[in-house]
């Protein structure tokens, strides 16, 4: 079946050193999506790719970096984790921007110790 | 500032009972969305809104888009324990960057 597929579920990082999450896409999406979803809250979108082409939210800090390589995988790095990145972490995948309904993968939980 | 704004927070309803949740936004749109998520796992599409579309069913749910009041609402009816889940209304003005979900409605059906 196409997904979307997040590794790890569960992460455990030490304060400020640096984290990578991943997450892959079986669908052939032009757009993928990384959001933050702290307990209780709405997810908030970081930044995505239209294909190579990055955006970034004005409010997402420089903390967070994001890679894509190819169409199916995309990456985000968090430079120097403080205790306030601790959140669920969520890939979404579109086919493209108008009228498009996402496709999310199930989560990187992200603990900072 | 949020786009999306969800009514109520929370909603706590009996098995076979309908569950409407209502969502405001502030600024003119291209569609809007409704997405469920349960506990602890990501995010389920349930229904898209055209801007120029007033209602729209999909099996037991029904979504409706006022315009003029920047307001949307969901209905499920003859819901379920399955159903308890939190929804988010999120709208899209049509720039991918502007993609912004409301706080959501933590729904809980009794059995």
């Amino acid at each position: 079946d196409a997904m979307v597929i997040q590794n790890p579920r569960y992460q455990v990082t030490q304060f400020g050193k640096p984290v990578t999450l991943s997450c892959s896409q079986t669908l052939n999406h032009n757009v993928m999506y990384w959001y933050q979803q702290k307990s209780s809250q709405a997810p908030k979108l970081l930044f995505h790719y239209y294909d190579k082409d990055f955006n970034n939210e004005a409010d997402t800090p420089d903390n967070f970096q994001s890679r894509r390589p190819n169409t199916s995988f995309c990456f985000l790095d968090i430079r120097s984790p403080g205790l306030g990145d601790a959140a669920m972490y969520l890939c979404a995948t579109g086919a493209g921007y108008l009228s498009y309904e996402q496709y999310f993968g199930p989560g990187t939980r992200l603990t900072v110790t | 500032s949020q786009q999306g704004e969800e009514d109520p927070q929370a909603l706590s309803i009996q098995e076979g009972e309908n569950a409407t949740m209502n969502c405001s936004y502030k600024t003119s749109i291209n569609n809007l969305q409704w997405y469920r998520q349960n506990s602890g796992r990501g995010l389920v599409h349930l229904i898209l809104i055209r801007s120029n579309e007033r209602e729209k069913h999909s099996g037991r749910l029904r979504v409706t888009l006022d315009t003029s009041k920047k307001s949307s609402s969901l209905l499920i009816t003859a819901s379920r324990a399955a159903d308890t889940a939190s929804y988010f209304c999120a709208t899209d003005l049509g720039r991918g960057q502007n993609f912004v979900f409301g706080p959501g409605t933590r729904l809980s059906v009794l059995p």
